[in-house]
């Protein structure tokens, strides 16, 4: 069955330390991964991607995450947080082979609080 | 702003009562998204248009919920019967291929 998995509801870290939320996937062929931050009473916006290609893919607001296959995860980092970065994220996927060309499976959303 | 707009933002209404929200995606855009979320949760997907064909309804839809886009542009979706059950963030998103969606500020509804 597909699935996105994000086990920790909330992360806690230092402004300045590195974080890192984590997410891991079950789908059957090679997933299209994405994360997606949403600050309070707003929309998703979206951070990064990953299709195909370099496992580790930058996006925005100096983001980044790594894709690997072994382990099936694709956790989201940052090397320095800022308390502008508290916010919920969600991961989610999309399975090309079983699943449709457009519906996205979505993690519960981790939230990250970076204190000062 | 080009951005995915969502009109209204927020809504009250009583029970009973239907209502309607429009969706207006980037002009570039011909796939267009719907989505409910509910506090602490992630998306729930609702609908998926491709220009001003409807090619998905999630089976959690019920009859009381329908969603059209006549000219492959703006989209509207209506809930009738509104029930408490349905406050939620309705979301709306966009997106020009089968890769990333942009996503609107979304419209919060309140059922009382």
């Amino acid at each position: 069955a597909q699935s996105v998995a994000q086990p920790e509801d909330q992360v806690n870290v230092a402004e300045g330390n590195p974080l890192t939320v984590k997410c891991t996937y079950s789908v059957s062929g090679n997933p299209y991964l994405f994360w997606y931050v949403q600050y309070p009473n707003r929309g998703l916006q979206f951070l990064l991607k990953y299709i195909t290609g370099d496992n580790l893919v930058k996006g925005s607001y100096g983001f980044e995450a790594e894709f690997n296959k072994s382990q099936t995860s694709f956790h989201l980092k940052k090397p320095s947080a800022l308390v502008s970065d508290s916010a919920l994220y969600f991961c989610a996927v999309r399975d090309p082979v079983l699943g449709s060309n457009y519906q996205l499976i979505w993690g519960a959303g981790t939230k990250l609080i970076i204190k000062p | 702003d080009t951005g995915v707009s969502q009109d209204p933002r927020h809504k009250i209404t009583k029970r009973g009562q239907n209502v309607t929200f429009r969706c207006d995606p980037i002009s570039e855009h011909n796939r267009l998204y719907w989505y409910r979320q509910t506090l602490g949760q992630g998306p729930e997907f609702l609908t998926y248009f491709q220009n001003e064909a409807q090619l998905e309804k999630s089976r959690l839809l019920s009859d009381r919920f329908s969603a059209e886009r006549p000219k492959g542009s703006f989209s509207t979706l209506e809930i009738q019967r509104t029930e408490q059950g349905d406050s939620a963030m309705y979301l709306c998103a966009s997106s020009r291929t089968s890769s990333e969606q942009y996503f609107g500020p979304g419209t919060r509804l309140t059922v009382t």
